[in-house]
């Protein structure tokens, strides 16, 4: 079973910033905190992950709540190409093992 | 683009025949993966294979269902007696067996059975 938790749903305005929340309150401490997002009719894409810093990259920033229990997923900028299912996940980094994805939360990103 | 191909993208069967669908994997990925996703919930793992090796096999995986990777390559799943509740749409992700463990995703294939 998914050990995170997300709201099933969330709109944001277009060119403002979609704040993404996850709780993952049982979470390891050789756990990491992964994000992927699904687009319709596509597979999912993996956007960032991170361990207790917060990361940033091309796509978006993490940040992970100094006790690990809770996260945020942050798009600065939305745009309608962001609509998507998003998915919060704790896996061990370097385990390879098979992503285990709750419902996420479906963000429509809006004109 | 040389990303995670599936192939077909839809098939439509009835009830009671045999299906395979194939995934070819990113060239320099040695595990690859399988999930189900069904209408409105995530992706479900079902098994994976790092080279030929079949490494985990999901409870999900009925004795209906088996996957080959036979050269390390590209991979098959095949369906045998479908049933109506198998009607889904079937990912295959590829990716290195070291790294972050990111895993790329093919766009699927979705089974309707009727």
């Amino acid at each position: 079973d998914a050990k995170t938790t997300q709201p099933p749903s969330m709109d944001c305005a277009e060119g403002r910033a979609a704040n993404l929340p996850c709780n993952h309150s049982t979470i390891s401490g050789n756990e990491y905190v992964y994000w992927y997002r699904q687009i319709h009719s596509q597979g999912p894409q993996y956007i960032i992950h991170g361990l207790k810093n917060n990361e940033t990259n091309e796509m978006a920033s993490l940040i992970i709540t100094e006790d690990r229990k809770s996260s945020t997923l942050i798009l600065p900028h939305a745009t309608l190409r962001d609509t998507a299912v998003y998915y919060c996940i704790v896996r061990v980094e370097f385990g390879n093992t098979p992503l285990v994805f709750g419902k996420g939360t479906r963000l429509s990103v809006i004109a | 683009d040389t990303g995670v191909s599936q192939d077909p993208r839809h098939k439509i069967t009835k009830r009671g025949q045999n299906v395979t669908f194939r995934c070819d994997p990113i060239s320099e990925h040695n595990r690859l993966y399988w999930y189900r996703q069904t209408l409105g919930q995530g992706p479900e793992f079902l098994t994976y294979f790092q080279n030929e090796a079949q490494l985990e096999k999901s409870r999900l995986l009925s004795d209906r269902f088996s996957a080959e990777r036979p050269k390390g390559s590209f991979s098959t799943l095949e369906i045998q007696r479908t049933e109506q509740g198998d009607s889904a749409m079937y990912l295959c992700a590829s990716s290195r067996a070291t790294g972050i463990g990111e895993q790329y995703f093919g766009p699927g294939t979705r089974l309707t059975v009727t």
